[in-house]
């Protein structure tokens, strides 16, 4: 596909449960974004791969989340005992380049609700 | 610390009337600021960015650096216009972004 691509687009689980997003860039994109999306809320970043490595993970909340990119391409976004505040729509973006161009190519989200 | 304030959740004016999207910034550094657009139904998706100090969709925005401001601008809104406004900063090489909490533009007929 041109875009973006997102799996699944929506997971119900349970509070304690493992959970797993997946995230498919725009092909030859080198950088890959992960976003959450709380209701009301602007995007907030969680972590940033060039190529197969985290550039900057700051922005995960706290050691129950991780995220791989072991080829370059795919990304999965993890997430370990899930907690109702885990909630949100988590998005993944991807852009050509590490230029500081500000142009992410947002993916349609997949949106998580913990029981 | 770095931050994006979107003072208004929701901006309601009627079609042809002249609109202004509010953006403050607060950041020591150089800024890189930009503003993202999502449609009803479609994902999120670039608007503008100051570097290149265009105009798309008859909005334009301007920075200044004395107001930390970079407020979105069209002079007549049009129904088409209606979607949810991302301010959104640029803090370091690589792309990240600190996004504002948004605002809903409501252009009514």
């Amino acid at each position: 596909g041109a875009g973006v691509s997102q799996t699944p687009s929506n997971k119900v689980t349970e509070k304690g449960k493992y959970v797993e997003l997946r995230c498919d860039p725009i092909s030859g994109h080198t950088a890959l974004y992960w976003y959450r999306q709380s209701l009301g809320q602007g995007p907030e970043f969680l972590i940033y791969f060039q190529g197969t490595g985290a550039a900057d993970d700051s922005g995960l909340p706290n050691d129950r989340f991780f995220a791989v990119r072991p080829e370059g391409s795919v990304s999965t976004l993890k997430i370990q005992r899930t907690e109702r505040g885990d909630s949100a729509v988590y998005l993944c973006a991807s852009s050509l380049n590490t230029g500081n161009t500000g142009e992410l190519f947002f993916g349609e989200g997949s949106r998580l609700t913990v029981l | 610390a770095q931050r994006v304030t979107q003072p208004e959740k929701l901006l309601s004016v009627f079609k042809g009337a002249p609109v202004e999207l509010k953006c403050n910034y607060s950041y020591s550094g150089s800024p890189e600021l930009f503003w993202y657009v999502q449609y009803s139904r479609q994902r999120l998706q670039l608007l503008l960015r100051h570097i290149s100090r265009e105009s798309i969709k008859g909005f334009t925005a301007d920075l200044n650096k004395g107001e930390t401001s970079f407020h979105l601008k069209k002079p007549f809104a049009q129904e088409e216009d209606s979607a949810m406004y991302y301010c959104a900063l640029s803090v370091a090489q690589g792309g990240k972004l600190i996004f504002g909490q948004g605002t809903e533009l409501s252009v009514k007929p």
